[in-house]
């Protein structure tokens, strides 16, 4: 089962920040917060991912809340090339380098122009 | 650098055929692995491997078989192909570094079974 909760659509006006929330109530000490998009029919591509602190890189900030138990991923300038499916995925740092993330059924962001 | 290569992009098989699916990376990483997505579904894994030689079964491994003989490769084996497995089938790839694990991902291999 995803250790994820994410919804399950999201609308965003083009040119405004897009929030995407993700519940992860039960990570553990010692895993990650990866969040990844999948653009129709290509392959998911990494967007960002966070220990406790919050991160911040040249494609989006991650914001984790101080217990963990979730985060907000946030592209601050949404334009229609956004639009997507967002993956929300919890893993340790060895899942993750052996790629063995459990994908949930993410949230589509739609952004409208 | 071309990322992550998966051929063929699109194949048809009938029921009990086999076919292998090729993957290549030329980023020199450890780890590969491959996913299956089914329409309206997140991605699962099927099978990865953590270096040249060694494999493990993912969530979802019945009918399909790998081996890792070099590091730039990571084929996929269908056994006996099933309807079953119609799917879009994504390799990838990623190395451990401090606390950063990117995964690259190929652009997909788009398999119907009739």
């Amino acid at each position: 089962d995803a250790k994820t909760t994410q919804p399950t659509s999201m609308d965003c006006a083009e040119g405004r920040a897009a929030n995407l929330p993700c519940n992860h109530s039960t990570i553990s000490g010692n895993e990650y917060v990866y969040w990844y998009r999948q653009i129709h029919s290509q392959g998911p591509q990494y967007i960002i991912h966070g220990l406790k602190n919050n991160e911040t890189n040249e494609m989006a900030s991650l914001i984790i809340t101080e217990d963990r138990k979730s985060s907000t991923l946030i592209l601050p300038h949404a334009t229609l090339r956004d639009t997507a499916v967002y993956y929300c995925i919890v893993s340790d740092r060895y899942g993750g380098a052996t790629n063995k993330l459990i994908f949930g059924t993410g949230t589509l962001l739609a952004v409208q122009p | 650098n071309a990322g992550v290569t998966q051929t063929p992009k699109f194949q048809v098989l009938k029921t009990g055929q086999s076919m292998t699916l090729q993957c290549a990376q030329d980023m020199n990483h450890e780890y590969m692995s491959w996913y299956r997505q089914d329409p309206g579904m997140g991605l699962r894994l099927i099978h990865y491997s953590v270096g040249a030689g060694i494999t493990d079964q993912g969530e979802v491994p019945n009918g399909y078989n790998v081996s890792r003989s070099t590091t730039e490769d990571f084929p996929l084996r269908l056994l006996s192909a099933a309807p079953s497995q119609t799917s879009v089938y994504f390799c990838a790839s990623s190395y451990l570094s401090g606390g950063r694990n990117t995964i690259y991902f190929g652009e997909g291999s788009w398999l119907t079974v009739v």
